[in-house]
């Protein structure tokens, strides 16, 4: 079974600095995907940014970037020039991929709390 | 606009009563999930469903049901078997095929309570 462990319960930043947040996960699989999101305290859930398995570059989307090591199992978040909307809790989730018997379902860490103070 | 809404956005359950969270989709998405979140834990595969008239048990599905007979809908029923349901419910959809490695949709979640 897959596993995904986030080791940070809580992190803070300072504003304009940056930040990363750890997550590892436990597979054999081979082809999978990678998600972090994150929930501000409205409770959405809010995609951040997606890793493909089988990509060796890892993702960007404008201040977010990800440090993806797959033999380590590693999939950690960067968060640059952080801003105080960026306060929320960050979950680190895994996905197989199967081809035609993909399920969708999703395995979620135990969340960041990150805080980004003024 | 295009989303998933849940209602209502606070739930109350007496003790022995089943009661239902509701979870509507106007994204044409034939994927659908629910998912409990407790304090400290991330979320949890409660039910899936893949198509409608058909859905298969997650992680904890024990104490829990649903029905799919709409694709826009996938209602969860808490049951009186779950002897521990205070927690945030998030209800999920996505595409299918390919689609359905491409992040999900989120609903606004549910806050069920005990009285």
């Amino acid at each position: 079974a897959q596993t995904v462990t986030q080791s940070q319960p809580e992190m803070s930043v300072q504003e304009a600095e940056t930040v990363t947040l750890s997550c590892t996960y436990d597979t054999s699989e081979n082809n999978y995907y990678l998600f972090w999101y994150k929930q501000p305290p409205s409770r959405q859930m809010i995609l951040v940014i997606r890793q493909e398995a089988y990509k060796q570059q890892n993702a960007t989307e404008n201040r977010f970037s990800v440090n993806f090591q797959k033999a380590a199992k590693s999939f950690s978040l960067k968060i640059s020039d952080s801003q105080l909307g960026d306060t929320a809790m960050y979950f680190c989730a895994f996905m197989t991929a199967h081809g035609s018997s993909n399920t969708g379902k999703l395995i979620f860490g135990q969340g960041t709390t990150l805080q980004v103070k003024p | 606009d295009g989303g998933i809404t849940q209602s209502p956005k606070y739930l109350f359950r007496k003790e022995g009563q089943n009661v239902t969270l509701s979870c509507e989709q106007n994204l044409n998405h034939d994927a659908m999930y629910w998912y409990r979140q407790d304090p400290g834990q991330g979320l949890r595969l409660i039910y899936y469903s893949q198509i409608v008239n058909d859905f298969q048990k997650g992680d904890i599905a024990e104490g829990y049901s649903v029905s799919r007979e709409k694709k826009e809908s996938f209602p969860l029923t808490v049951t009186s078997a779950q002897k521990n349901p205070t927690a945030f419910y998030l209800c999920a959809s996505s595409g299918r095929g390919q689609e359905i490695l491409q992040p999900q949709h989120f609903g606004d979640g549910t806050r069920l309570s005990i009285l």
